[in-house]
């Protein structure tokens, strides 16, 4: 079944870096753009950004852009948030994800807990 | 940006009773590919997400049918006809019509009375 898992995360200090990975199976992934979001804890859902399926574009949310990079590999079914320069306020439950709005099928990773201290 | 905008953000229903969400965006939803982006997601506590609805009122594979979403444009609605208690959690819209940025609205708390 199609599948999203996730890995990495985990307790940093401001300024930092942290990657996520998130591993996809079940289906053509070469064929998908993909997603990561977040949620703060107790907040709503927040779009962070986007790669196409080939990977030829990306896009940030503004409270990202040029602190975060994300990035896919297409051999390996694997998709990656690089995280640089990380604020308090970055602290959520990041969730790589397919956010298809027209496609048949969605599928969301069980979502990981990134925690930067000041 | 386009602003979604749901309300109410809870509701305390009654097992058995209907209940309503509303979710307005800023701006029309209609892509230029004819469809509307909308998508509806339900959130249990210490879950993911889970798409329920995509353009507005087409139904995910398992969710049941008790769970129904329409309108048009700007104006959109969530409705699920006998609520059960598995439907606890928060609910989303979210558009992906204009994007950057995807928005999501802010989330509606259903919990049981």
């Amino acid at each position: 079944q199609v599948q999203l898992v996730q890995s990495g995360g985990g307790v940093v200090q401001a300024g930092r870096s942290l990657r996520l990975s998130c591993a996809a199976s079940g289906f053509t992934f070469s064929t998908y753009g993909i997603h990561w979001v977040r949620q703060a804890p107790g907040k709503g859902l927040e779009w962070v950004a986007i790669i196409s399926s080939d990977g030829s574009y990306e896009y940030y949310a503004d409270s990202v852009e040029g602190r975060f990079t994300i990035s896919r590999d297409n051999s390996k079914n694997t998709l990656s948030l690089q995280m640089n320069s990380l604020r308090p306020e970055d602290t959520a439950v990041y969730y790589c994800s397919l956010l298809t709005t027209v496609t048949s099928f969605d599928s969301w990773g069980q979502g990981t807990l990134v925690t930067v201290s000041s | 940006d386009v602003v979604m905008t749901q309300s109410p953000l809870s509701l305390s229903v009654t097992l058995g009773q209907p209940a309503s969400i509303s979710c307005r965006s800023s701006q029309s939803l209609v892509y230029s590919d004819g469809n509307t982006h909308l998508n509806w997601f339900h959130q249990r506590p210490g879950q993911s997400p889970r798409r329920l609805i995509y353009k507005v009122s087409t139904r995910d594979s398992g969710v049941p049918d008790r769970f129904s979403g329409s309108g048009s444009g700007t104006d959109f609605t969530l409705k699920i006809s006998r609520v059960k208690a598995e439907d606890v959690g928060v609910y989303y819209c979210m558009q992906g019509a204009h994007w950057p940025p995807y928005t999501f609205g802010q989330g509606t708390r259903l919990e049981i009375k």
